[in-house]
């Protein structure tokens, strides 16, 4: 099955740009959803397509996609960034099997 | 707006199944996918299998494979996940989730417990 992989962790300071890798086997030909998860709550969608932003989520959140690995950009992060978060895609190879990646703590120092 | 509404907590010994419930509003249920992830506590996002609400066709995760079944009832715009054969590491939170675009919409969560 197709295995999607994120570091544990990354720390970042207020204002600085946190950056969330994703890596798979040819990543790149996939799209790339990205969730954020709070202590608690569900998670939420922050983005689809690779790159897309759902209304509602701050321009601060961006997304790239190549090769064999996929990267979800936070700029000027902010406390309320703090958070898990997941990427997801879709394994067309797989009888149509929906993975999500192992997780990232984002930590706001 | 758009509301998933899941049933409340369950706890089941080893063996029993259990079944979650669903209740979607403020969109044309048979008109989404709806999805089934578990979390197990402290663990990460795991996707369990999907149901076509207009259809009824499904796929399920191979990991779930002969223990997982996947129905709703449109009459009541309400999807469900049954688990059989539960296991201690089936304890989880388990969230429906309604897809679009990527999941748009999720469920609370139900959290099921295992426990002898």
């Amino acid at each position: 099955s197709y295995v999607l992989t994120q570091p544990p962790s990354v720390s970042v300071a207020p204002g600085k740009t946190a950056r969330i890798t994703c890596g798979g086997n040819n990543i790149g030909s996939k799209s790339v959803h990205w969730y954020q998860q709070k202590p608690g709550q569900a998670p939420v969608l922050v983005i689809y397509y690779d790159s897309d932003r759902p209304s509602g989520i701050p321009e601060r959140f961006s997304g790239s996609n190549s090769g064999n690995t996929a990267t979800l950009t936070i700029s000027r992060v902010e406390a309320g960034d703090e958070a898990d978060y997941y990427c997801q895609v879709w394994d067309s190879s797989s009888d149509h099997c929906y993975v999500f990646g192992t997780g990232t703590k984002v930590t706001v120092l | 707006q758009v509301q998933l509404v899941q049933s409340g907590a369950e706890v089941k010994k080893p063996g029993a199944s259990v079944k979650v419930s669903c209740k979607a509003s403020g969109y044309t249920f048979t008109g989404y996918y709806m999805h089934w992830v578990r979390q197990a506590p402290g663990q990460g996002l795991e996707w369990m299998g999907r149901i076509n609400p207009n259809s009824g066709g499904t796929n399920y995760a191979q990991k779930f494979q002969g223990r997982v079944t996947m129905t709703r009832d449109t009459s009541i715009s309400t999807a469900y996940m049954e688990l059989s054969r539960l296991r201690s590491d089936d304890t989880a939170v388990y969230y429906c989730a309604r897809e679009a675009i990527g999941y748009d919409y999720w469920g609370q969560g139900t959290l099921v417990t295992v426990s002898s």
